[in-house]
């Protein structure tokens, strides 16, 4: 069965460092890999996702992430962290043979401090 | 667009008391899901459809009930109402039927049940 685990419930950053958010899935076949961001009494909104070709993959406010398929991981990152990228980020995987539903991580709240 | 929109915002509840939330969206989407996000646990798939008439069990159905008669809308019911179902409660929607397609959240249903 596919999953995905998120290592870090919480990851703090200064403004103006970058920031890494770790994800790291597993599923039987290609995965397609998604990031989401949720701020406070909000629902959660698409940042970017893999689907095939380019490792690198640009999304939304400038986040991007890099699909490792040897190390099965999919880590969030952005250059410089702005105090308004606080929020909980959730990573999703889909195994695409079984065309199920999206499975989510738990979740890691990102603090950026000024 | 509205988007995905859910009703009630907020809704306290006895034991054994039932409820319906809402869930509408207005793009035409396929697939709709409801989750619920409990603190530190990411979100579980309640149920999802495919399509107007179609729904499916997700990882944690029992307890809940959904209909699709329509494609904009997908309800989910609660019968008998236990401090368990205490939760966040999300409806999201994505178009299509292949695995790439992101998903689109609504604002959320917090709901405590006393």
């Amino acid at each position: 069965a596919q999953s995905v685990a998120q290592p870090e419930d919480q990851v703090n950053v200064a403004e103006g460092n970058p920031l890494t958010v770790k994800c790291t899935y597993s599923v039987s076949g290609n995965p397609y890999l998604f990031w989401y961001v949720q701020y406070p009494n909000r629902g959660l909104q698409f940042l970017l996702k893999y689907i095939t070709g380019d490792n690198l993959v640009k999304g939304s406010y400038g986040f991007e992430a890099e699909f490792n398929k040897s190390q099965t991981s999919f880590h969030l990152k952005k250059p410089s962290a702005l105090v308004s990228d606080s929020a909980l980020y959730f990573c999703a995987v889909r195994d695409p043979p079984r065309n199920t539903p999206l499975v989510f991580g738990k979740g890691t709240r990102l603090s950026v401090i000024a | 667009n509205a988007g995905v929109t859910q009703t009630p915002k907020f809704r306290i509840l006895k034991i054994g008391q039932s409820m319906t939330l809402q869930c509408t969206q207005d793009m035409n989407h396929n697939y709709m899901y409801w989750y619920r996000q409990d603190p530190g646990m990411g979100l579980k798939l309640i149920y999802y459809s495919v399509g107007a008439g179609i729904t499916d069990k997700g990882e944690v159905p029992n307890g809940y009930n959904v209909s699709r008669s329509t494609t904009e809308d997908f309800p989910l019911r609660l019968e008998l109402a236990a401090p368990s179902q205490t939760s966040v409660y999300f409806c999201a929607s994505s178009y299509g039927t292949g695995p790439t397609y992101e998903q689109y959240f609504g604002p959320g249903t917090r709901l405590t049940v006393t």
